[in-house]
């Protein structure tokens, strides 16, 4: 799987947008970008994913460059329970299931959402 | 989203003895599940994919005589950490794929502790 770069930490203050950008410059044509995010002590939550559309969920909005080298998470009005860790991670398309569809997991970036 | 649980959430045995975590895919099945360990400030690293009535694939330096992993039906697969050590201590989490979408869906994780 492409690697992929973000932000160790990112502050926003509650009710505010969140932009969470992502660097994945050697992404190949047949990978999406997923979105999962980690409360402290919990298992990750998908989020969003997407090819080279933009998409829109309950949670998020996921912008993906023409080139599609970044991209970046939106959560439109962030709150406290928005604090935590941000992965973005690209993966082959096709089905979750298989060993070639496995989930590679960086560092992320830390959200802190603040009063 | 599709619901995944983890049992134990929380484990504490003593050093030697082996210890079983199952993960349950409660809403769908699932072909393929993915057992992932976390260190504290570290990221998910992913320790083995398992497919039903296969044999799981093992990542590199995962030592599978000690991780022993069985996917015996499409709704569990269970993680059993034999001879466990103080080092084995870790967060334990698990995913479920294969519902024919794009996403893995993580359980809560299983926290143990070995004294």
């Amino acid at each position: 799987d492409a690697k992929t770069t973000q932000p160790p930490s990112m502050d926003c203050a509650e009710g505010r947008a969140a932009n969470l950008p992502c660097n994945h410059s050697t992404i190949s044509g047949n990978e999406y970008v997923y979105w999962y995010r980690q409360i402290h002590s919990q298992g990750p939550q998908y989020i969003i994913h997407g090819l080279k559309n933009n998409e829109t969920n309950e949670m998020a909005s996921l912008i993906i460059t023409e080139d599609r080298k970044s991209s970046t998470l939106i959560l439109p009005h962030a709150t406290l329970r928005d604090t935590a860790v941000y992965y973005c991670i690209v993966r082959v398309a096709g089905n979750s299931g298989g060993s070639n569809y496995k989930l590679t997991f960086g560092k992320g970036t830390l959200l802190t959402v603040n009063p | 989203g599709a619901v995944v649980s983890q049992h134990p959430s929380w484990v504490i045995c003593k050093s030697g003895t082996s210890v079983k975590i199952e993960c349950r895919s409660l809403d769908f099945q699932a072909t393929t599940m993915f057992w992932y360990r976390q260190f504290p400030k570290q990221s998910l690293m992913l320790m083995a994919t398992s497919n039903e009535g296969s044999k799981a694939t093992y990542e590199q330096g995962v030592e599978k005589d000690k991780f022993l992993i069985n996917h015996a039906s499409l709704t569990l697969s269970t993680l059993t950490v034999t001879s466990a050590h103080p080092e084995d201590s870790s967060f334990y989490i698990c995913s479920a794929g294969g519902l024919g979408g794009y996403e893995q869906y993580f359980g809560p994780g299983t926290r143990l502790t070995v004294t």
